[in-house]
């Protein structure tokens, strides 16, 4: 069984820039959390997609965006780039997205913002 | 907004000890918490889904336990080896809230 891919892996950007990440979810699951980890700091919580719709959301501006496909495929958006904005990237998968189920990882996409 | 912390940050053991690290996370409104192993170089890996209090699991030589009305889990390693070497992050999820995710425990184990 496929794990959960991420494209691109790497990507160095511009302040002011926009990128696009995109995300393949395990076959069969239909949920898709995106999270951004950043030196000293866990896990921070970007949004999650179940069936194109965006369920839950976290703490983050309305420069970050994203969108679910009909295949569950996931993309992510990041407008106006600012330095802090450096990051990895990572989305993971779920069958539901029920918070008892397992999320798995993709190996993520390391943003540079110069 | 809600708080999951663990401790110790980092380790450093001897092939062969034992260890636990601790999460701690908010007791109100628990459904679940996760851990996970995080491998340099590699994505975050699902070691367990604990939801009752009093929960025990074990997976080869490392187990953990909840106890969700205090608000805290272990994790035990027995016997650590080399390739135990990761960060191992919990992660809480409430009612409300998808996982928080704590900073995380990197642990280093010396041949």
């Amino acid at each position: 069984k496929a794990g959960v891919t991420q494209t691109p892996r790497y990507l160095i950007k511009t302040r002011g820039q926009q990128v696009t990440l995109s995300c393949s979810p395990i076959s069969g699951h239909r949920s898709v959390s995106w999270y951004q980890q950043t030196p000293g700091q866990g896990l921070q919580f970007l949004f999650e997609y179940f069936s194109e719709t965006q369920r839950n959301k976290g703490n983050f501006p309305g420069r970050f965006s994203g969108r679910q496909f009909s295949n569950s495929r996931s993309e992510m958006n990041v407008s106006t780039l600012e330095l802090g904005d450096s990051a990895l990237y990572l989305c993971a998968s779920s069958r539901a997205g029920l918070a008892t189920d397992t999320q798995y990882f993709g190996p993520g996409t390391r943003l540079t913002v110069l | 907004i809600l708080n999951v912390e663990q401790s110790p940050q980092s380790l450093h053991v001897q092939e062969g000890d034992s260890t636990n690290f601790t999460c701690s996370f908010p007791s109100s409104n628990f459904y679940a918490l996760h851990w996970y192993r995080w491998e340099t170089a590699k994505s975050p890996e699902a070691l367990f889904v604990m939801t009752l209090n009093g929960d025990e699991k074990k997976k080869g030589r490392i187990s953990a336990t909840l106890n969700t009305k205090e608000g805290y889990s272990y994790l035990y390693i027995k016997g650590s080896q080399p390739e135990d070497s990761a960060t191992y992050l919990c992660a809480f999820t409430s009612g409300t809230y998808k996982y928080i995710f704590g900073t995380g425990t990197r642990l280093k184990v010396l041949a």
